[in-house]
């Protein structure tokens, strides 16, 4: 079974740039979660779909930072423009329901310079 | 509001010795908690997952104990080898199962051959 995949994998942009990163869940994933892990800490989650609806939104930057789910499936995050204080890796997961194992993708390297 | 906590942040340990990795976490309402793994560079690799009914799960040399009464985890890793050097993060998902994850920070763990 695939797992989830990311790209790009690394991406270095200056200050008030965009960017935007794309992830493909497990086959049949329902739930989809966008985290950010900002270095030597644990990951924030921030955003999460069901399907193609969004769940919990709470802690998206909404003013630079937004996200879509189409069709149920792949999703992206956009960041415009970004801060160097959005230096961070950013992980999708997904699971076949809330409150099942969730399954990491490798993440997203951003650097802001 | 929900604060998970790891202590040490980092261990370094002999190959061959048995270790305890703690996670404690401020509210006991919870629906499950999941320990990962994680890779310099790397996503996270989820190794166990304790529903809140559950006082442990295991899986070969990992045992994950649960007392959500005290707000704790412990991850137990019998006969260490080099490659389990790795960051361990627990991760608790609150007892209205959104499926939202809280983080601890990690321990960074290095198994010394």
């Amino acid at each position: 079974e695939a797992g989830v995949a990311q790209s790009p994998r690394y991406k270095i942009i200056e200050k008030r740039q965009s960017v935007a990163f794309w992830c493909n869940p497990i086959s049949g994933h329902a739930t989809l979660y966008w985290y950010q892990q900002i270095l030597g800490q644990g990951p924030k989650l921030l955003i999460q779909f069901q399907n193609n609806g969004v769940v919990d939104d709470s802690q998206l930057p909404k003013d630079r930072f937004s996200a879509e789910r189409l069709k149920g499936v792949d999703s992206t995050l956009k960041i415009q423009p970004a801060k160097l204080e959005d230096s961070a890796v950013y992980l999708c997961a997904s699971t076949q329901e809330r409150g099942y194992e969730q399954y990491f993708g490798p993440g997203t390297r951003l650097t802001v310079t | 509001k929900q604060e998970v906590t790891q202590i040490p942040a980092a261990l370094s340990v002999p190959e061959g010795e048995n270790l305890v990795l703690n996670c404690s976490f401020t509210d006991s309402a919870i629906y499950n908690l999941q320990w990962f793994r994680q890779d310099p560079g790397k996503g996270l690799t989820s190794l166990l997952l304790i529903q809140s009914s559950q006082r442990e799960q295991t899986s070969g040399r990992l045992n994950a104990s649960l007392d959500k009464s005290s707000g704790r985890s412990t991850l137990y890793i019998a006969a260490s080898q080099p490659g389990d050097s790795a960051t361990y993060l627990c991760a608790v998902n609150g007892s209205s199962n959104t499926g939202k994850l809280i983080f601890g920070q990690g321990t960074t763990l290095q198994v010394k051959p």
